[in-house]
């Protein structure tokens, strides 16, 4: 059974850090992995898909990467914004089931 | 620009009570999926939905039904509701397989007493 997990639970950073958060997973036969943003009492927004076969991807101040041997990824943003204040949870999918970390809820302070 | 539109957004029920989320969208996605999110948890999987007329079991199916009678709606069902299915519930919608081009309703907060 595939699980996945992301540490820290929170993170509180002032303006202006680059921070990274992390995913990991125990299964590495999977088809992609998907970083998504939840803002409060809202649905989830994907940022980035990277595919099994890809090592990263680039949006904006935002960089995704996969070692899928290792089970992990990361998710660095660059030069932190009080706007990035949200909880993001990385999730891995196979065919139609796709598994979700519980998230870091990340605070950018001013 | 629709999208996901979640029903209602808000509800409680008393134990042993039923209801019907219902979850519509205007993109023409084949696939639908009904999750639900509690706290210190990722979402898990409820039941899913390959087209019209089909529905799946997911990970965590136990108590709920779902019905897929039109493409654009996906209703999921709570025929006896217990308090361990207070939690918020979020529909998706995706025109593919496999994780890509996912739209998520807000969702909808639901507590059982």
């Amino acid at each position: 059974k595939q699980e996945v997990t992301q540490i820290p639970a929170a993170l509180s950073v002032p303006e202006g850090e680059n921070l990274v958060l992390n995913c990991s997973f125990t299964d590495s036969a999977i088809y992609n992995l998907q970083w998504f943003r939840q803002d409060p009492g809202k649905g989830l927004t994907s940022l980035l898909l990277i595919q099994s076969s890809q090592r990263e991807q680039t949006s904006g101040r935002l960089n995704a990467s996969l070692d899928k041997s290792s089970g992990r990824s990361t998710l660095y943003i660059a030069a932190s914004q009080p706007g990035d204040s949200a909880t993001y949870l990385c999730a891995v999918s196979k065919n139609n089931d796709m598994r979700f970390g519980a998230g870091t809820r990340l605070t950018v302070k001013p | 620009n629709a999208g996901v539109t979640q029903t209602p957004k808000f509800r409680v029920l008393k134990t042993g009570q039923s209801m019907t989320l219902l979850c519509a969208q205007d993109m023409n996605h084949e696939y639908m999926y009904w999750y639900r999110q509690d706290p210190g948890m990722g979402l898990r999987l409820i039941h899913y939905s390959v087209g019209e007329g089909t529905t799946a079991k997911g990970e965590v199916p136990d108590g709920y039904n779902v019905s897929r009678l039109k493409k654009q709606n996906f209703l999921l069902g709570l025929e006896s509701a217990a308090p361990s299915q207070t939690s918020v519930y979020f529909c998706a919608s995706t025109p593919l397989a496999g994780g890509r081009g996912y739209t998520f309703g807000s969702g909808t907060r639901l507590t059982v007493v």
